[in-house]
This record gives structure tokens, sequence and C-alpha cells, in this order.
């Protein structure tokens, strides 16, 4: 089945600087890579995400790459605030009729004011 | 608010027992997934149905079911409960299966005792 790697499992970064964080996945029939934010004691909740077609996506301060070949994607955070302070799933869904969803094991990031 | 809702929200009872947790997807919403999430753990995946129908099944223990009613309330049923499985449970929600945004509930928080 599928497998997700996320690194690095913490992150300190001052304010103002960025952050990436890396997954990679083992099924290269995966499709579709969501990010999702989860502060604490809340819901998970969806940052940004790539369908395998596209190379690149941007969002503000957000920008997810994917590379299908080497089948790993990362998450980049531009000027970093206090309030992007989480845990960051990074996850794989598979295509066609069976669509398990894998998550990465999350990274904690500390963004220090 | 996700617009998906999750009964109860805190949950305590004893090993060995059966407890049911219900969920409501959002309005239009045909998906529902089921996630297990132990504490400082990732997301664990356990299973997805779609439109009434099971679609996928992760990392769900044969002490665990799950149904989607032709209303789309989805409940996921925990037999035989362990200690082990204290957990935050969380349920999702998208429009089809797939390369859809999930929408995540406010989880319900188990503790066996």
């Amino acid at each position: 089945g599928e497998n997700v790697e996320q690194h690095p499992s913490t992150l300190s970064v001052q304010e103002g600087d960025s952050a990436v964080i890396k997954c990679t996945y083992s099924d290269s029939a995966s499709n579709y890579f969501p990010w999702y934010k989860q502060e604490l004691g809340k819901r998970p909740q969806l940052i940004i995400d790539i369908r395998s077609n596209v190379g690149e996506k941007k969002d503000q301060r957000i920008a997810v790459t994917l590379n299908k070949t080497a089948k790993h994607f990362s998450l980049h955070i531009t000027e970093t605030q206090p309030e992007d302070s989480a845990v960051y799933f990074c996850a794989a869904v598979g295509s066609g009729g069976y669509q398990k969803v894998t998550f990465g094991t999350g990274t904690k990031l500390q963004v220090i004011p | 608010d996700s617009g998906v809702t999750q009964t109860p929200k805190h949950l305590i009872t004893a090993t060995g027992q059966r407890v049911t947790l219900r969920c409501s997807p959002r309005s239009g919403d045909l998906s529902v997934y089921w996630y297990q999430q132990s504490l400082d753990q990732g997301l664990q995946f356990l299973i997805q149905y779609y439109n009434g129908e099971e679609r996928a099944k992760g990392n769900i223990l044969e002490r665990f079911s799950a149904q989607q009613f032709p209303d789309l309330h989805s409940e996921l049923n925990l037999s035989s409960l362990e200690l082990g499985d204290s957990a935050l449970y969380f349920c999702a929600s998208s429009l089809r299966q797939g390369a859809y945004e999930q929408y995540f509930g406010p989880g319900t928080r188990l503790t066996v005792t």
C-alpha cells in the first residue's frame, strides 16, 4: 500500500524566515496531495493542495511543489508568522475506485517571534 | 465551522464496552471519511464511504465497523474497547471521492478507562 514519509518531524524558525516541509510517497498511482494545518486541540484544515497534473501551486505565502518522477512534494511557507505555528500534515490520495488516503506523520512548526 | 458535525464531543467508557460515534457531513457532500488520531500521533485513515457504499479501507481493526446511511450521515462503531483505543476520532466529508478537499469535523475524544 501507499507509504508517505514526512520530514522534518519538528521545525523551529525565526519569524520572517521561510519553512520547508518535505514528503515522499511510494504509490505512483496517487494523484492528489493535500496539506493540512492542525492547531492544538483543533481539527485539521486544508491549507493548499496539488493535483498530479500540476508541478507547482502558490497561495500568498504558501506554495507546494510536486515532483512526480521522484515521488516527492514539498510545502513552502515564506515570511513566517507566529500564527503559522502548528502541526502540518501532508497526504497522498489514490486514484481510481480505491482511494485510500495516507497521511504523513506530521511536522510541528514553531515560529519564534 | 466546517459544516461537518460530530457527536458526542467527548466519550468516557470502560474497557470491553461498545460505543457509536456519529457524523453528519456538509450539505451536499457524498463522501465521508473516518480517521483516528492518538495522542501526539498522526492521522490514521480508517474507512471511507461514498453515497452509502464503502469505497476504501485503511488501518481499521476488525472490532471497528462503520456505515453510511441513506441520509448520508455516518456512524463508526467501536466494540470490545481497549485502553489503546483512546484517541480523537475525526470524520471528514468531501463533495466527491478522491481529489476533493476534505472538511473535517471537530472530532470525538474517546477515553477508555
